[in-house]
């Protein structure tokens, strides 16, 4: 069974560009999740979605937002980035949106913003 | 709002040596607790999930336990190899939200 996928794997961009990021999970996941990782802050949580519906959103500001397809594939936008938003991003899938379920975290896509 | 802390910060120690990280939290209403690696650069491998209801999960040479009353958890590995040099995260998924927690983690360094 294929694991999740995070395409692309890395992307440079400048301030003030957009971006978008994309998730496909674990075939028949229907929960996606999105982090954020960088050296001073660590991981955090971006938001979830489960059935195309967001239903945990972390502390961001707006222009950081997402969608999840019918098939459960799952893409993230920046808009107006800023040098800040040099991130590894991460996303996780899992079966439902339950606590008995693992996480299972994809190789993630480096964003470097210049 | 849920604080996860993880001690040492960093952790070197000679190959054969058993070795204990340790990951606390704040808020005990949790799902459950997992534990990750990450490699330099690459994404989390899930080395073992422990449920609210569960004590201890064991993977190999691994051994994850969880006391939910005093908000901590180790993991405890035996007989650590080269191969076992990672960043080690523990991270809580939280009892009222679905989202995961992460500690900074300990980058752990076996010498040969």
């Amino acid at each position: 069974k294929a694991g999740v996928t995070q395409t692309p794997r890395y992307l440079i961009k400048t301030r003030g560009q957009q971006v978008t990021l994309s998730c496909s999970p674990i075939s028949g996941h229907r929960s996606v999740s999105w982090y954020q990782q960088t050296p001073g802050q660590g991981l955090q949580f971006l938001f979830e979605y489960f059935s195309e519906t967001q239903r945990n959103k972390g502390n961001f500001p707006g222009r950081f937002s997402g969608r999840q397809f019918s098939n459960s594939r799952s893409e993230m936008n920046v808009s107006t980035l800023e040098l800040g938003d040099s991130a590894l991003y991460l996303c996780a899938s899992s079966l439902v949106a339950s606590g008995y379920n693992e996480q299972f975290f994809g190789p993630g896509t480096r964003l470097t913003v210049l | 709002k849920q604080e996860v802390t993880q001690i040492p910060a960093a952790l070197s120690v000679p190959e054969g040596e058993n070795l204990v990280l340790n990951c606390s939290f704040t808020d005990s209403a949790i799902y459950n607790l997992q534990w990750f690696r990450q490699d330099p650069g690459k994404g989390l491998t899930s080395l073992l999930l422990i449920q609210s209801s569960q004590r201890e999960q064991t993977s190999g040479r691994l051994n994850a336990s969880l006391d939910k009353s005093s908000g901590r958890s180790t993991l405890y590995i035996a007989a650590s190899q080269p191969g076992d040099s990672a960043t080690y995260l523990c991270a809580a998924l939280g009892g009222s939200n679905y989202k995961l927690t992460f500690g900074k983690g300990t980058l752990l360094t076996v010498n040969p």
